[in-house]
């Protein structure tokens, strides 16, 4: 398996609280993404980054920023979490953004009350 | 835009008997294609890839997948399910035009192997 971590794994918080979860990984890959995953819409792309403080949106980046201030280290923020926010969250790594797959951590189940 | 879609929520076999999984495809140019297996409370695995060459490919846990570009599909097959091969299926594509690093992902196939 991909030397990728998410952390944390579980998380519950209330609506309006700030969020950050971490994307660690030892692969030394330049391409990093974060997606949801939710019932009936597959996996969908929040932000992704193509190198150290380079980053660029997706299709459902309302809400979330970005940071990456090292190869190893990606982190998605919600500001203010709402409640459709809720949602399982994936990072994934890739070698370059052609023709190599993405490889995937195990996610984080995050239940916004 | 590239999409791809995958039209059966769920698909039952009965274990032995052999197993497909549709995808279709919609991009501008020429396709990547990839076919990822998720398992409970996991992320997901990649199975197998389409970039060039033979239209078969082959890849892990004795999946294989056939690129059709006609039709644009490019569904998955198991000659043999197993009752371990349960679990959720996305294919997923990417338009091969410069400057595009985004994959698109289907709604995802569940695959009950039925002993």
């Amino acid at each position: 398996d991909a030397g990728i971590t998410q952390s944390p794994r579980h998380k519950v918080t209330e609506t309006g609280t700030p969020v950050t979860l971490r994307c660690h990984q030892t692969e030394n890959h330049r391409y990093m993404y974060w997606y949801r995953q939710d019932p009936g819409h597959g996996l969908r792309l929040i932000h992704y980054s193509y190198g150290v403080k380079d980053t660029d949106k997706g299709e459902v980046s309302d809400g979330y920023s970005v940071s990456r201030s090292k190869t190893e280290d990606f982190l998605l923020t919600l500001e203010s979490a709402t409640s459709s926010q809720t949602s399982v969250y994936f990072c994934a790594i890739s070698e370059d953004y052609s023709n190599q797959p993405q490889h995937f951590g195990d996610g984080t189940r995050l239940s916004i009350l | 835009a590239q999409s791809v879609a995958q039209p059966e929520d769920q698909v039952n076999v009965a274990e032995g008997n052999p197993l497909t999984v549709k995808c279709t495809y919609s991009v501008s140019g020429n396709p990547y294609l990839f076919w990822y297996v998720q398992y409970p409370n996991r992320g997901l695995q990649f199975l197998l890839k389409y970039i060039t060459g033979d239209n078969l490919v082959k890849g892990s846990y004795g999946f294989e997948a056939e690129f059709n570009k006609s039709q644009t599909s490019f569904h998955l097959k198991k000659p043999s399910a197993l009752v371990s091969d349960s679990a959720l299926y996305f294919c997923a594509v990417r338009d091969m035009f410069e400057g595009n690093n985004r994959l698109a992902f289907g709604k995802g196939n569940q695959v009950v192997v039925i002993p």
